[in-house]
């Protein structure tokens, strides 16, 4: 079935370091692909999203790239800040219905 | 605008007792649905709607009903509380267009069964 599969955590950062989390997915077809953010003690917000192959989506310093030949969509940030501490939800829409499948997240921690 | 409104934030109830967990989103979204959040679990799945008057279940949906009289509200209802139902739960909702858009959340309710 449709899944997605993030790196676990936590992700553990100094401030300005190079971030990079893993996300690879399984679903038929072309899903539409997203990554959440969680700040400790809110809800999820939408963060990026891409609806097709080799799109780039980016927000706030974060990018991520739809790989159709890998079935994958890291999430990059060139320098994190410890503002940028949060879970991190992998998410996907095989376009099917509107239900969204989420990964299990990953918590990101940074460090002054 | 207020995007999606959970009410309560807390609750603590005990075992056997039944509660309702407020859903309301004023951007006319047609999809809305329920997730609970437990550690290590992610987000499941509990009940959703696409439309008023029409709900299905998720992938964890024993002991709890929903209901969909206005696009506005979703209400979640726990019939009789088992601590098992400890959890952080978001409403969540969407324009029906095949989830392109993604889903904007409410800030969650935690929960506590004792």
């Amino acid at each position: 079935g449709d899944s997605v599969t993030q790196m676990e955590g936590p992700v553990t950062l100094s401030e300005e370091a190079f971030l990079t989390i893993n996300c690879t997915y399984t679903a038929t077809g072309y899903p539409s692909l997203f990554w959440y953010v969680q700040y400790p003690g809110e809800g999820l917000q939408l963060l990026l999203k891409a609806t097709k192959a080799d799109d780039k989506g980016s927000n706030k310093g974060f990018e991520a790239t739809y790989r159709k030949e890998t079935t994958s969509f890291h999430l990059e940030k060139g320098s994190v800040q410890v503002s940028d501490s949060a879970v991190y939800f992998c998410a996907l829409n095989t376009r099917r219905d509107d239900k969204i499948i989420f990964g299990k997240g990953t918590r990101l921690h940074i460090l002054p | 605008n207020a995007g999606v409104t959970q009410t309560p934030k807390f609750q603590v109830l005990k075992t056997g007792q039944s509660m309702t967990l407020q859903c309301a989103q004023d951007m006319n979204h047609e999809y809305m649905s329920w997730y609970r959040q437990d550690p290590g679990m992610g987000l499941r799945l509990i009940h959703y709607s696409v439309g008023a008057g029409i709900t299905d279940q998720g992938e964890v949906p024993n002991g709890y009903n929903v209901s969909r009289s206005t696009t506005e509200d979703f209400p979640l209802r726990l019939l009789s509380a088992a601590p098992s139902q400890t959890s952080v739960y978001f409403c969540a909702s969407s324009y029906s267009t095949g989830g392109g858009y993604g889903y904007t959340f409410g800030s969650g309710t935690r929960l506590t069964v004792v």
